[in-house]
């Protein structure tokens, strides 16, 4: 049972335009979320995170978006660029001491100039 | 420089022939993991470690062994390759100590792995 889902493989977005990226969970004991970006040949790097205590955290051009009741959180980059282009991956802390991460399947964003 | 480091890159190898791929971490930290990426099943882990001598079971753990023998080193061991273990495999690192909430994993490279 996928408790992380992204269920759009992938978003194509003009440059300078919005891009949301979505996420939800069906694990009502995740607390703590993070976004990675995943650019080719690379491993995956950290993005941005939240706490089920917040309901939005802002970090320059990135926001995620939580809604707990909704068990759904979003990612919006504003404005979107080419360097952009990569595949996003949610995550959630899990298992003993959550210091496992359970991640849904990405969405690839190709940002278009 | 703070980094996560495996190698080989790229491999290609027979079916049955026993392989390593290895991890490094020089953050000092504790907390390690090996996680598969395969087309539209996104990452899935296969081990992890707590610390030294410490591992257990990912989600994904048939075909694979590991150790934890140095805390900054934790290899990736396939004994008999089979085809269905081609795919993109990442180790990861984390601190286990500081502040709870922060749950941020350092990722390798990458190791694109071809079994024929």
């Amino acid at each position: 049972d996928q408790q992380v889902k992204q269920n759009s493989p992938s978003l194509s977005v003009q440059e300078g335009r919005i891009s949301i990226l979505n996420c939800d969970y069906t694990n009502s004991m995740f607390d703590y979320f993070l976004w990675y970006k995943k650019y080719p040949a690379e491993g995956p790097t950290f993005l941005i995170s939240i706490s089920s205590i917040k309901d939005k955290n802002e970090d320059g051009r990135f926001t995620v978006f939580l809604n707990k009741s909704a068990k759904h959180l979003s990612l919006h980059i504003v404005p979107s660029q080419p360097g952009d282009s990569a595949v996003y991956f949610c995550a959630a802390p899990s298992g003993a001491g959550s210091y496992q991460l359970t991640f849904g399947k990405g969405t690839k964003l190709s940002v278009i100039p | 420089e703070a980094q996560v480091t495996q190698n080989p890159r790229y491999l290609i190898t027979v079916t049955g022939k026993k392989l390593t791929v290895t991890c490094s971490q020089n953050m000092n930290h504790e907390y390690m993991s090996w996680y598969r990426q395969d087309p539209g099943l996104g990452l899935r882990q296969i081990y992890y470690s707590m610390n030294v001598e410490v591992t257990d079971k990912g989600d994904v753990p048939e075909g694979y062994k590991v150790s934890r023998k140095e805390k900054r080193n934790f290899p990736l061991i396939l004994e008999s390759p089979s085809p269905n273990q081609t795919s993109l495999y990442f180790c990861a690192s984390r601190s286990t100590s500081g502040s709870p909430l922060f749950y941020e994993q350092y990722f390798g490279p990458g190791t694109r792995l071809t079994v024929t």
